[in-house]
């Protein structure tokens, strides 16, 4: 079955710093999402992503973060000056776009720690 | 802004028993309803959906009840193994959104 891919599963780094957290879609979907889960919370939706830019994105989603598709497999999340509350569960996912946001399919998450 | 509460946060059950799983939503205008199932360590994956215009779906030992009236819709697990035991979470969505709002999930602990 095809699977959301994401790397690296745990990223440790210094506040200020910039990450990037990468995603490999499902290679036939179309919607692209960014959701996180701080430790204890819900998890939340950031941004979507259609036809290469932007659909949707929440008020978490600010000017330190920043999503690209650089080819076309990669979907990426950028964190330009990192905060301690950064410091989450970050998931990818995609779909079909058989409906907006429906039938999602979840990459196993990259474990961000902001020291 | 839509806002969905899950009960309860912990559930243990014998195998072969049932367990239900709660939700409930605040905006009237949600219109889909998924749940996720994640294994400890793994991926969130998603294990039924349900749309506003339907009141129930059933998959296999599987279903979902949806009150429209009341707001609420339900997960239902017959017949539990050791293997549903996971984390469930609820999920609703608003028209012309992109955004899923998830619950806060529910710990299930299926005991042989």
């Amino acid at each position: 079955e095809p699977e959301v891919t994401q790397t690296p599963s745990h990223q440790v780094t210094q506040m200020g710093q910039e990450v990037i957290l990468r995603c490999v879609p499902i290679s036939n979907h179309l919607y692209f999402y960014w959701y996180r889960q701080i430790l204890g919370q819900k998890v939340e939706f950031l941004v979507s992503f259609y036809n290469n830019e932007i659909s949707e994105k929440s008020e978490i989603f600010d000017d330190q973060f920043s999503v690209e598709r650089p080819d076309g497999s990669n979907f990426t999340l950028k964190i330009r000056s990192t905060k301690l509350e950064d410091s989450a569960m970050y998931f990818c996912a995609s779909s079909e776009a058989l409906g907006r946001n429906e039938k999602l399919f979840f990459g196993s998450g990259t474990q961000l720690s902001v020291l | 802004g839509e806002n969905v509460e899950q009960h309860p946060s912990t559930l243990s059950v014998q195998e072969g028993d049932s367990a239900v799983i709660k939700c409930t939503y605040s905006d009237s205008a949600s219109n889909y309803f998924p749940w996720y199932k994640q294994e400890l360590g793994k991926r969130p994956q998603l294990i039924i959906d349900i749309r506003s215009n339907v009141g129930e779906k059933k998959d296999q030992r599987i279903a979902v009840t949806l009150n429209k009236t009341a707001k609420h819709f339900s997960l239902h697990i017959t017949e539990t193994q050791p293997e549903d035991s996971a984390v469930y979470f609820c999920a609703a969505t608003l028209p012309n959104t992109d955004k899923l709002i998830f619950g806060t999930g529910t710990r299930l602990q299926v005991f042989p």
